[in-house]
């Protein structure tokens, strides 16, 4: 079974444009968590969705959206890029609930100049 | 936050068995400890989860006190391509949905 797959896996950007990244998760796995990554902060939980409805959300400012299709893939969003959000972006998929054992993609790494 | 306390860092010798300890002493009688490590760059990797008893998988061992206040992960044969860092996470709920807490985890060397 094919893992969890997201794209692009670079992406190197200016302040002020916007950004979008995808996820495929496992094939079956309804629910999908994003975090972000960065050296200071760690691993920090961006939203969840099931079912195309976002049923959790952490502390991001608006800046930061998402969207789940009928097939479970998802995209995020970023408007208005910060230096700050220059970070490693990180996809989870899990059968119904991000407590069920959730599968990690490789991440796209964001670069923002 | 997250609801659980580790060791920034701990060495191993290959071969030899790693004990990484785990302290949640704030942990609910329904809340899962989960075991998940990151190789450098890569994706978090799940490793094991438990509720109270003793659990055991292909990557790993995971004991859980009878009070379930702290936790250990044992990896029997550590080996170079087990350094990572390891997270030991305990399942919060928040508003009828429920996340993974990550918190700094344990920086494991495996020295040959």
């Amino acid at each position: 079974k094919a893992g969890v797959t997201q794209t692009p896996r670079y992406l190197i950007k200016t302040r002020g444009q916007q950004v979008t990244l995808s996820c495929s998760p496992i094939s079956g796995h309804r629910s999908v968590s994003w975090y972000q990554q960065t050296p200071g902060q760690g691993l920090q939980f961006l939203f969840e969705y099931f079912s195309e409805t976002q049923r959790n959300k952490g502390n991001f400012p608006g800046r930061f959206s998402g969207r789940q299709f009928s097939n479970s893939r998802s995209e995020m969003n970023v408007s208005t890029l910060e230096l700050g959000d220059s970070a490693l972006y990180l996809c989870a998929s899990s059968l119904d609930s991000p407590v069920d054992t959730q599968y990690f993609g490789p991440g796209t790494r964001l670069t923002v100049l | 936050d997250a609801k659980t306390t580790q060791p920034p860092s701990m060495d191993c010798a290959e071969g030899r068995a790693a004990n990484l300890p785990c302290n949640h002493s704030t942990i609910s009688g329904n809340e899962y400890v989960y075991w998940y490590r990151q190789i450098h760059s890569q994706g978090p990797q799940y490793i094991i989860h438990g509720l109270k008893n003793n659990e055991t998988n292909e990557m790993a061992s995971l004991i859980i006190t009878e009070d379930r206040k702290s936790s250990t992960l044992i990896l029997p044969h550590a080996t170079l391509r087990d350094t990572a860092v390891y997270y030991c996470i305990v399942r919060v709920a928040t508003g009828g949905s429920e996340k993974l807490v990550f918190g700094k985890g344990t920086k494991l060397t495996v020295n040959p």
